[in-house]
């Protein structure tokens, strides 16, 4: 069956870094764009941009430039998420979510990974 | 990108109807039908509950049902029952490939 599977949870201290990965499986990796959406304690979903799996071009939502980036690995149908410099208030729960769009129909976010909860913390 | 403007909480009792709005602008909802509902329960990932504004993924029961009407969309739960308490978002097409969300409603059946 279709699924996303992310990486365990992590605890990293202020300024250091973290990948967080999501491995698809059940489907064509290259065929789908991949998004990632952050979401703080208590709070709501954020978006926070997509990679094209087929060219591997990433787009940032603002707020989500600079320390954030998107990649792939597509020999294991992977994409991954990297952020850099860590603060305090990147404690979230991280999602990849697949997107099902083309130029006659668009179904976004319709498979999403579990999460991966990323606490910064000294 | 503003995010999109969802009332913080809706509530209703079993077999009732409620509906949850979602504002934009001319920007983003009023001007693509690409607007999306999701439902996330506590601890889980969000689920995909409308797409392009009124349809139904596989699997979603008939008794959610989505509608737009110039910068605001709705999403409508008939016969509310107590699997529905949960929070959703609504989500729409920003132009240059760009997504944005809404802040997010919990609903509460009571």
């Amino acid at each position: 069956q279709v699924q996303l599977v992310q990486s365990g949870s992590d605890l990293k201290k202020p300024g250091a870094s973290v990948k967080v990965s999501c491995k698809a499986s059940g489907y064509t990796f290259t065929s789908y764009a991949m998004n990632w959406v952050r979401q703080a304690p208590g709070q709501g979903l954020e978006w926070m941009g997509w990679i094209n799996t087929n060219t591997g071009n990433p787009t940032y939502a603002q707020g989500f430039t600079g320390r954030f980036v998107f990649s792939l690995d597509t020999s294991v149908s992977t994409a991954y998420l990297q952020i850099s410099s860590l603060k305090a208030e990147d404690t979230a729960v991280y999602y990849c979510a697949r997107d099902s769009c083309s130029s006659t129909s668009c179904v976004p976010m319709d498979v999403w990974g579990k999460g991966t909860t990323v606490t910064v913390s000294s | 990108q503003s995010a999109l403007t969802q009332p913080a909480s809706v509530s209703g009792s079993p077999g009732q109807s409620i509906t949850i709005s979602c504002t934009g602008t001319s920007s983003d909802v009023g001007s693509y039908n690409l607007v999306s509902w999701y439902q996330q329960h506590p601890g889980k990932a969000p689920k995909l509950m409308i797409y392009e504004g009124s349809k139904r993924p596989s699997g979603v029961s008939n008794r959610f049902s989505g509608s737009k009407s110039g910068n605001t969309a709705s999403l409508t739960i008939s016969g509310l029952q107590a699997e529905d308490e949960a929070d959703y978002y609504c989500c729409s097409y920003a132009g240059s490939t760009t997504w944005v969300f809404g802040g997010g409603t919990k609903v509460t059946v009571l």
